[in-house]
């Protein structure tokens, strides 16, 4: 079944850039939306964004600034940068699929999330 | 952005017990075109990222209990464990995918009494 797997440093430098990758596996990332999610230490869920697999992008407005997110579906790959990283930007995150909202809309398969300390 | 305010922030229940937990939004997710409610559920374990369990308000996901059930239409929705068992203590969230940015219910955290 469909796996995700992010990977990255678990600690950054404050005002330094936040690298991750969620390689996906047992599956085709065409026809969904790749999600990034992240949840400070006990707390909640706060949505980042998500990029189709043909390239279209959504960001949160409240991190559009310092966000991007890539798609390589040659490598089954995609990607979240988060720039100048402060100590709120500690937390899990988590890279997700997303269904269409026609197919139901929901966050159905997510890795295990990794975590990062500033 | 919409709020989604969950209550309670937690509860007890014992052991074969109902459990029902309130997700209110402060606009309508309904979305007019296709006539659903764009509000899905998760179940959140300690350690563990969060597990799918009710989309368009009230659709299960596959292989989800039917213990679960979601319910409610444009602004106020309810999940209700219909009897509650032990692996089912965790945390749930409401999550409203209607407008961008989407977002999350704070979670409500359940116990068994």
């Amino acid at each position: 079944q469909l796996q995700l797997q992010e990977s990255g440093p678990g600690l950054v430098r404050p005002s330094e850039t936040l690298s991750l990758t969620c390689t996906v596996s047992g599956g085709s990332m065409n026809n969904y939306y790749w999600t990034w999610i992240r949840q400070p230490p006990g707390k909640g869920l706060e949505w980042i964004g998500y990029i189709y697999y043909s390239g279209s992008i959504s960001y949160n407005p409240s991190l559009q600034s310092r966000v991007t997110i890539l798609v390589d579906t040659s490598k089954s790959q995609f990607s979240l940068r988060l720039s100048s990283v402060t100590a709120a930007d500690m937390a899990v995150y988590y890279c997700a699929r997303k269904i269409a909202d026609a197919a139901g809309g929901g966050l159905d398969v997510w890795g295990q999330g990794t975590t990062v300390a500033v | 952005d919409i709020v989604m305010t969950q209550s309670p922030d937690s509860l007890a229940v014992s052991l074969g017990e109902r459990a029902t937990i309130n997700c209110k939004s402060s606009q309508s997710v309904f979305y007019s075109p296709e006539s659903k409610n764009y509000l899905a559920w998760y179940q959140q374990k300690p350690g563990q990222p969060p597990k799918l369990l009710i989309y368009w308000a009230s659709t299960r996901e596959s292989g989800v209990p039917d213990r679960f059930s979601g319910s409610g239409s444009g602004t106020d929705f309810t999940l209700t464990i219909s009897s509650l068992q032990a692996e089912d203590v965790a945390v749930y969230f409401c999550h409203q995918y209607s407008t961008t940015p989407r977002t999350f219910g704070q979670g409500t955290k359940v116990e068994i009494k």
